[in-house]
């Protein structure tokens, strides 16, 4: 499996408040994602970022901003949850000489009360 | 908009049975076709497919891609119950934002 690590795995908030999700990778690929999954529309792409400071917005991107200081971390937050943000949140790597080929994390459960 | 559609949603079979489960898209600029299997974590690849009519295989596993049609079909052969899970169908354009555009996903079940 790529070394993909995301923190925290899950997370409880209330409403308003801000949330940051971690993505952590060790195989030193260029490109990174950020996806949401919901029942009924599949997998979203929020943010994706191709190279360090390198970021861009995705189909659902409103609510999110996204940084990438580092080549191994890839962070998303949300500055002041709502509950329509409540959902599974996977991060997701692909090297530069095959992009389309996505690795993805295990994944952070959010839930906002 | 690219779009990409999977059918049926969800499936159940008996082990040992053959499913097809299939997927269509319209993306502008298609690079290539994803499957990927998704248990109760992370959705792990299967195949990728670039070129229309070379069939991938693994195992029990195979597909293929018709660029003029626009679709793909997975094929999974003498079913295990070890082969419940979503399947999801993917597809990466390479413009504009260059991630990948997911269908909602097969659910498939397989009863012993």
């Amino acid at each position: 499996d790529a070394g993909i690590t995301q923190s925290p795995r899950h997370k409880v908030t209330e409403t308003g408040t801000p949330v940051t999700l971690r993505c952590h990778q060790t195989e030193n690929h260029r490109y990174m994602y950020w996806y949401r999954q919901d029942p009924g529309h599949g997998l979203r792409l929020i943010h994706y970022s191709y190279g360090v400071k390198d970021t861009d917005k995705g189909e659902v991107s409103d609510g999110y901003s996204v940084s990438r200081s580092k080549t191994e971390d890839f962070l998303l937050t949300l500055e002041s949850a709502t509950s329509s943000q409540t959902s599974v949140y996977f991060c997701a790597i692909s090297d530069q000489l095959a992009q389309d080929s996505q690795f993805f994390g295990p994944g952070t459960r959010l839930t906002v009360l | 908009e690219d779009k990409v559609v999977q059918s049926p949603l969800s499936l159940v079979v008996h082990e040992g049975d053959t499913v097809t489960l299939n997927c269509s898209y319209e993306v502008t600029n298609f690079r290539s076709l994803l499957w990927y299997k998704q248990e109760k974590k992370a959705p792990t690849f299967l195949f990728m497919l670039t070129s229309s009519g070379i069939e991938k295989k693994s195992g029990r596993l195979s597909s293929i891609l018709d660029k003029k049609e626009l679709f793909s079909i997975l094929n999974i052969t003498a079913t295990q119950t070890g082969d419940s899970a979503i399947y999801l169908c993917a597809v990466y354009s390479g413009g504009g934002a260059d991630g990948l555009t997911f269908g909602k996903g097969t659910h498939l079940i397989i009863q012993p």
